[in-house]
């Protein structure tokens, strides 16, 4: 099946400091997204992104599909950042089934 | 009201028994899943169920079954449980490949 990777497996960061994070996969996809699990467990959808560049405040991703990576971007990191980011891909004709990265662990601290 | 949600937030069981988890979406999605979080934090798909069709994750064990009394419901049962089932289950809805949204996660430890 498709393999996805993601780097760096933690990260520490000072309260404003700029981060970004790296998603490879190993075959060409349907769709990729990036989830952020906070402390507390809950997985947050943060971008669809199967090709091109999307922003949301002051998170942002872009996704190369001819290279097999995406790329997240966070600016201005604040402590809420904390927690796991994921990035996950649909693999397998007519299937909508996720396969995920271990993730990236993110501490921000103030 | 919250898109999808899951109940019991938590479960605390003893090896052996059977227990269910239960999961309502309200965002009229048409696919339903169930994923499993271990230990690491490694999130795995267990099961798809999208116009009564279920697609089954094949390292799963038939001890493992959902339910879908309909379309906004997809049901968790497990029998006899073991040590190893102990995890974090999410249930998530999308439609087709857009509009992915996670329950809040039931936490299962067997003991």
């Amino acid at each position: 099946g498709i393999q996805v990777e993601q780097s760096p497996p933690d990260l520490i960061l000072q309260e404003g400091a700029n981060s970004t994070l790296r998603c490879n996969f190993s075959d060409s996809v349907n769709n990729l997204q990036w989830f952020h699990q906070n402390p507390w467990g809950q997985l947050i959808n943060l971008f669809y992104i199967p090709s091109g560049t999307k922003q949301n405040g002051r998170l942002s991703a872009t996704t190369v599909a001819t290279e097999r990576y995406s790329l997240l971007y966070i600016s201005s990191s604040q402590t809420t950042d904390s927690g796991v980011y994921f990035c996950a891909v649909l693999s397998g004709a007519g299937s909508y089934q996720l396969t995920f990265g271990k993730g990236t662990k993110l501490s921000v601290i103030p | 009201d919250t898109a999808v949600s899951q109940t019991p937030k938590y479960l605390v069981t003893q090896m052996g028994n059977d227990k269910s988890i239960k999961c309502e979406q309200n965002l009229g999605h048409d696919t339903m899943y169930w994923y499993k979080q271990d230990s690491k934090k490694f999130l795995k798909i267990m099961f798809s169920y999208n116009n009564k069709e279920l697609i089954i994750n094949e390292t799963v064990p038939n001890r493992f079954s959902p339910k879908s009394p309909d379309k906004a419901h997809l049901n968790l049962h497990i029998n006899s449980l073991e040590l190893g089932d102990s995890a974090v289950y999410f249930c998530a809805s999308s439609q087709g490949w857009t509009g992915y949204t996670f329950g809040s996660g039931t936490r299962l430890t067997v003991v």
